[in-house]
């Protein structure tokens, strides 16, 4: 069965400092992609960034950047120079090849002004 | 604008009452899915669909019923059966293989 693991249900950080939040997953397939979603104080679930295993880059979408480390199966997200909007639960997710998502239990991410 | 509706955003029904939540999508994706989220935790899945008039039942899906009848619409029935149905409800579609899910807005049901 997949897996997802968020070993860490709550992180703080201060406003315009760097946080690492992060994820492991289990999968027997070579070529997948990874996601991180954002769920703000409304539920509402924004897609945050993308990995697709084959490629060696990791993705970044502005301050959001990911490490993938396919041989250990790590796919943390670093968020730079943090905001008070980025406060939210944050989830790790990895879709099977039947398409259905696998999300970990999630990271809830706290700014301090 | 493409996107994914779900109503009624709050919903109260009677215990032992059959209740549908809606969800809609113009986004023209042939898979499509139900996830529940308890207070503090993760999403579920209930129920999903990758094409029309087919559906096979997730992790939690005792309990719930869904149709496929449009590639549009794929509504929840939340029945009698269902021991705690209290809870966040959010539906999801997507396009190709491994593409992102896209979410809509949820819909919080509280069974009085």
């Amino acid at each position: 069965a997949q897996t997802v693991t968020q070993s860490q249900p709550e992180m703080s950080v201060q406003e315009a400092e760097t946080v690492t939040l992060s994820c492991t997953y289990d999968t027997s397939e070579s070529d997948y992609y990874l996601f991180w979603y954002k769920q703000p104080p409304s539920r509402q679930m924004i897609l945050v960034i993308r990995q697709e295993a084959y490629k060696q880059q990791n993705a970044t979408e502005n301050r959001f950047s990911v490490n993938f480390q396919k041989a250990a199966k790590s796919f943390s997200l670093k968020i730079s120079d943090s905001q008070l909007g980025d406060a939210a639960m944050y989830f790790c997710a990895h879709p099977p090849p039947v398409q259905n998502f696998v999300f970990g239990p999630g990271t809830r991410l706290s700014v301090l002004p | 604008d493409g996107g994914i509706t779900q109503s009624p955003k709050y919903l109260f029904r009677k215990e032992g009452q059959n209740v549908t939540l809606s969800c809609e999508q113009n986004l023209n994706h042939d898979a499509m899915y139900w996830y529940r989220q308890d207070p503090g935790q993760g999403l579920r899945l209930i129920y999903y669909s990758q094409i029309v008039n087919d559906f096979q039942k997730g992790d939690i899906a005792e309990g719930y019923s869904v149709s496929r009848e449009k590639k549009e619409s794929f509504p929840l029935t939340v029945t009698s059966a269902q021991k705690n149905p209290t809870a966040f409800y959010l539906c999801a579609s997507s396009g190709r293989e491994g593409n992102e899910q896209f979410f809509g807005p949820g819909t919080r049901l509280t069974v009085l």
